[in-house]
C-alpha cells in the first residue's frame, strides 16, 4: 500500500521569500514521485516528476524538489515565490497499474503568497 | 495545448437522483479516469478505463457507479440514487499510457456536484 502525507494544510509566505512545501510517503514498492499545482477553479497540472536517476528535480515555474530515500521525503522548494503562485499543491506518490499509472495524492498543501 | 473537458462545471441534484457526469478527453489519449475529492480532503482515484472496460477500481467505485465510452470522445461517470455524501468534485483525466515512457495524466477543470 502507499501512502503520501503532507504536513502542512496551509503556507502562508510573502512574496520573493522561498518556500518549501513537505511531502512524506510510504510505499512497499519502488516510487514514482509527482508534485501537482491545482489553481483555482481549475483541474490539476504536473509541476515536476520524480522516476530515476538524479534526486534533484526540476519543474515548471521555478520549482524544484528532492527525494530523499532515507527520509522517505519529496520536498517542494522555490528560492522567490511570486502572488502568482498563490494554489493549492498536491504530492502524489504513482503506483503502476497494467499499462498506465496511479497516483495516491496527499490531502494538499495550501500555498497563500502575500505582497 | 488540447485539453480534456468536463461538462457541467456544477451539478445539482436531488439526493436519490441519478447523475450523469461528462468528459472529452483528449484525442490520441488511450486511458481515461475518474478522481474525486470531497471539500476539504484529498483527490481519490475512483476507476481507470483502457479498451472499452474498466481496467482498475478502488473500493469507492461500488455499485453505485459506472463509467462508460458511449461514442468515440465522451467518457460518462454515472452515479444512481445519489446520497449526500457523494457532494464532490469529481475530475476526468486522460493519458496516452505507459508505452514510450511516463506520458503524465491530463486533468479536466471538475464538476462540483452537489446533492441536497
Amino acid at each position: 500500500a502507499q501512502s503520501v502525507t503532507q504536513l502542512d494544510s496551509q503556507v502562508p509566505v510573502f512574496e520573493e521569500a522561498p518556500v518549501e512545501l513537505r511531502c512524506n510517503y510510504s510505499s512497499s514498492v519502488s516510487v514514482y514521485l509527482f508534485w501537482y499545482v491545482q489553481y483555482p477553479n481549475q483541474g490539476l497540472q504536473l509541476l515536476l516528476k520524480y522516476l530515476s536517476g538524479s534526486t534533484l528535480v526540476k519543474g515548471i515555474n521555478g520549482f524544484e524538489a528532492e527525494f530523499n530515500k532515507s527520509q522517505t521525503s519529496f520536498h517542494l522548494r522555490k528560492p522567490s515565490v511570486h502572488i502568482s503562485d498563490t494554489a493549492e499543491y498536491f504530492c502524489a506518490v504513482t503506483r503502476t497499474s497494467g499499462g498506465s499509472y496511479i497516483p495516491t495524492f496527499g490531502r494538499g498543501t495550501s500555498l497563500i503568497v502575500h505582497p | 495545448e488540447p485539453e480534456v473537458t468536463q461538462t457541467p462545471s456544477h451539478q445539482v441534484t436531488q439526493m436519490g437522483q441519478e447523475v450523469i457526469l461528462r468528459c472529452v478527453p483528449i484525442s490520441n489519449h488511450l486511458y481515461f479516469y475518474w478522481y474525486r475529492q470531497i471539500l476539504g480532503q484529498k483527490v481519490e482515484f475512483l476507476v481507470s478505463f483502457y479498451n472499452n472496460e474498466i481496467s482498475e477500481k478502488s473500493e469507492i467505485f461500488d455499485d453505485q457507479f459506472s463509467v462508460e465510452r458511449p461514442d468515440g470522445s465522451n467518457f460518462t461517470l454515472k452515479i444512481r440514487s445519489t446520497k449526500l455524501e457523494d457532494s464532490a468534485m469529481y475530475f476526468c483525466a486522460s493519458d496516452v499510457g505507459r508505452t514510450g515512457g511516463f506520458q503524465p495524466q491530463h486533468f479536466g477543470d471538475g464538476t462540483r456536484l452537489s446533492i441536497l
